[in-house]
């Protein structure tokens, strides 16, 4: 069964600091991997998606890298602003399966 | 578009009561996907459909727990009889149709959730 973990669980950074989110998975046999940001009491928006061919993917001040091979994720956020401020989810998609396994995210604080 | 709609957002209930929840997906979605969101367990995925159809419900976590899609346009989830343990936040997501021979699965939207307290 896929396991999905985040690592720190809690980031609080000042404004204007570059920071790494990480996420690992136990089964490296995934179709995607995607990143969510939840703003409280608010639903997931999708950040970036990554195929399982794809080493990277990168969306303004955001880049998302994927390591299939040893189970990881990171996601950069360059140069924090306090609208970054948010809980980030990482998740991905078993091959063959349209079903996404959640990380429990990372609450993300960045401070003016 | 309004986005996947949920009701109601908040629901306090007592032990043992029924509740509903309702979903809209997005119009032109064919997959529907239910979740549930706790502190200690995360994002669970409780059931998903493809065409009005239930695809896998092994996230259910009990009988309590029942889904339906009646149309393509409306979903519920309801727990009869509910408990302390239930309490969470409740998630719809729907996406669109994966066309034969498309590599990629396409983006599941989420709704903004409801979030359930059992007393």
């Amino acid at each position: 069964k896929q396991e999905v973990t985040q690592i720190p669980a809690a980031l609080s950074v000042p404004e204007g600091e570059n920071l790494v989110l990480n996420c690992s998975f136990t089964d490296s046999a995934i179709y995607n991997l995607q990143w969510f940001r939840q703003d409280p009491g608010k639903g997931l928006t999708s950040l970036l998606l990554i195929q399982s061919s794809q080493r990277e993917q990168t969306s303004g001040r955001l880049n998302a890298s994927l390591d299939k091979s040893s189970g990881r994720s990171t996601l950069y956020i360059a140069a924090s602003q306090p609208g970054d401020s948010a809980t980030y989810l990482c998740a991905v998609r078993n091959s063959g399966y349209s079903t996404l396994t959640f990380g429990k995210g990372t609450m993300l604080l960045v401070s003016p | 578009d309004a986005g996947v709609i949920q009701s109601p957002r908040h629901e306090v209930t007592e032990m043992g009561q029924e509740v509903t929840l309702r979903c809209k997906p997005i119009s032109g979605h064919n997959s529907l996907f239910w979740y549930r969101q706790t502190m200690m367990r995360g994002l669970e995925l409780l059931i998903y459909f493809n065409n009005n159809v239930p695809i896998d419900d092994s996230g259910m976590p009990e009988d309590r727990f029942s889904a339906k899609m009646p149309n393509a346009s409306f979903s519920t989830l309801k727990i009869q009889p509910s408990e302390p343990r239930d309490s969470a936040v409740y998630f719809c997501a729907s996406s669109l149709p994966r066309r034969p021979g498309q590599g990629t699965y396409n983006e599941q939207f989420f709704g903004p959730g409801t979030r359930l307290t059992v007393l």
